[in-house]
């Protein structure tokens, strides 16, 4: 079983909406959870990182946190097309970043 | 002023060669990290040194050597390489270990023939 599992896509919207990208995970103990951003060609850069239940507002961006349901989720507002990239869920495993295997949003014009 | 810097950006080789990467972080940050990008764009630890020590050796097959001189550095040196061996490879670097940040490296892209 991997620890994180993500939808691989694409993702496709439409400038201006609302972009959701969903990640689950496998260790109930897990308790740090960080979104990257993966251009095509580029290094992973960190959007957002969450440790509690809940929601976590960053300008367009939202984390959110479900850890009863071994959840974690990104929103991205008002979608624009350079939004378009891999999205990168990860959590802390054994004290290194386990990575999911990351969700390619289109942000169409 | 680049954080976290890696040489070279392309790596191409033979079989059965031996070649080094080099990290370097500029943020004085006391742990490195080397991570795996696959063809499926999969990303995979592979090792972590806290303050010179070595705190996480992956399912890596023992041709990977890293080799921490310093907090700032940690290299890779790749023995006998194997086509399955080409791949992107990052470093990565952090405060600690569990809650913070890692900032990655640009990435060495890896082809074996």
């Amino acid at each position: 079983q991997k620890e994180v599992e993500q939808n691989s896509g694409p993702l496709s919207v439409p400038e201006g909406a609302i972009a959701s990208l969903n990640c689950t995970y496998s260790d109930r103990g897990s308790q740090s959870f960080f979104w990257y951003r993966q251009y095509s060609g580029k290094s992973p850069e960190l959007i957002m990182f969450i440790y509690s239940n809940g929601d976590k507002e960053d300008g367009r961006f939202t984390a959110q946190l479900n850890k009863a349901s071994q959840y974690v989720s990104l929103l991205i507002r008002d979608s624009q097309p350079s939004d378009s990239a891999t999205y990168l869920c990860a959590v802390i495993w054994r004290r290194a970043l386990t990575f999911g295997s990351g969700t390619r949003l289109q942000v169409q014009p | 002023d680049t954080a976290v810097s890696q040489t070279p950006k392309y790596l191409v080789t033979q079989m059965g060669n031996d070649k080094s990467i080099k990290c370097e972080q500029n943020l004085g940050h006391d742990t490195m990290y080397w991570y795996k990008q696959d063809s499926k764009k999969f990303l995979k630890i592979m090792f972590s040194y806290n303050n010179k020590e070595l705190i996480i050796n992956e399912t890596v097959p023992n041709r990977f050597s890293p080799k921490s001189p310093d907090k700032a550095h940690l290299n890779l040196h790749i023995n006998s390489l194997e086509l399955g061996d080409s791949a992107v490879y990052f470093c990565a670097s952090s405060v600690g270990q569990e809650y913070n940040e890692q900032f990655f490296g640009p990435g060495t892209r890896l082809t074996v023939l």
